[in-house]
């Protein structure tokens, strides 16, 4: 079993759609959480922290289960720009700062 | 949050030479994290290099393909090493911290031919 699973997609919404990504984790020991967002032959950027008592930073909205071992990404109204490629990653546990990545999830959005 | 700025950005090698990427950080980090993507893959974790001590590297990656040096703390290189056409990846260097995530350089596509 993969330490970070995302459902791959592809995910193609028409613009102004609401869409949710779902990742699921196998260490429970994990202590950080974040939504990653990579474009094409680019690093990945931070999208969000993930927070226990949920986050949202506009169109995005973040939520982690630590019981079920699960973080969601909702974005509302999806725009033309938010095509990407939305990572998964988990952090902590034995091993201080290593990043552990899902493998991702493709989104594109069209007019 | 910490700028990165990572050189080369992109190269194409010979195999069995050796090419040496460099991340140079705006401010002084205590660790630095060395990655590798390849083709159509998420990141996994090379090592990890603290200055003045020798980096800890995971399952799979070993000093003698990947050495790393870290001479103080806003700088780190990574040496990919005897290339193969298998080391074709793109390598990213990475800072931060739990509390406000981590940020990446631009990162080194290299292709070995």
């Amino acid at each position: 079993r993969k330490e970070v699973e995302q459902d791959p997609g592809p995910f193609n919404v028409p613009e102004g759609a609401t869409v949710a990504f779902n990742c699921t984790y196998s260490n429970s020991a994990s202590q950080s959480f974040f939504w990653y967002r990579q474009d094409c032959r680019k690093e990945p950027k931070l999208l969000m922290s993930v927070y226990s008592s949920g986050n949202e930073d506009g169109r995005f909205t973040a939520q982690l289960n630590r019981a079920s071992q699960y973080i969601s990404l909702l974005i509302r109204d999806s725009k033309l720009s938010d095509s990407a490629t939305y990572l998964c990653v988990v952090s902590g546990g034995t091993s201080y700062g290593k990043l552990t990545f899902g493998q991702g999830t493709i989104l594109t959005v069209h007019p | 949050s910490a700028v990165i700025s990572q050189k080369p950005s992109r190269d194409i090698c010979q195999r069995g030479t050796s090419l040496t990427i460099q991340c140079q950080v705006d401010s002084q980090v205590t660790m630095m994290f060395w990655y590798r993507q390849q083709p159509g893959q998420s990141l996994t974790l090379i090592a990890t290099a603290n200055q003045g001590s020798e980096a800890t590297y995971e399952s799979g990656f070993v000093i003698d393909k990947f050495p790393i040096s870290r001479p103080n703390l806003t700088f780190s290189t990574l040496t990919v090493s005897n290339m193969s056409p298998e080391d074709s990846s793109i390598y990213l260097c990475s800072v931060g911290g739990p509390l406000d995530g981590y940020t990446f350089g631009s990162g080194t596509r290299l292709t070995v031919v």
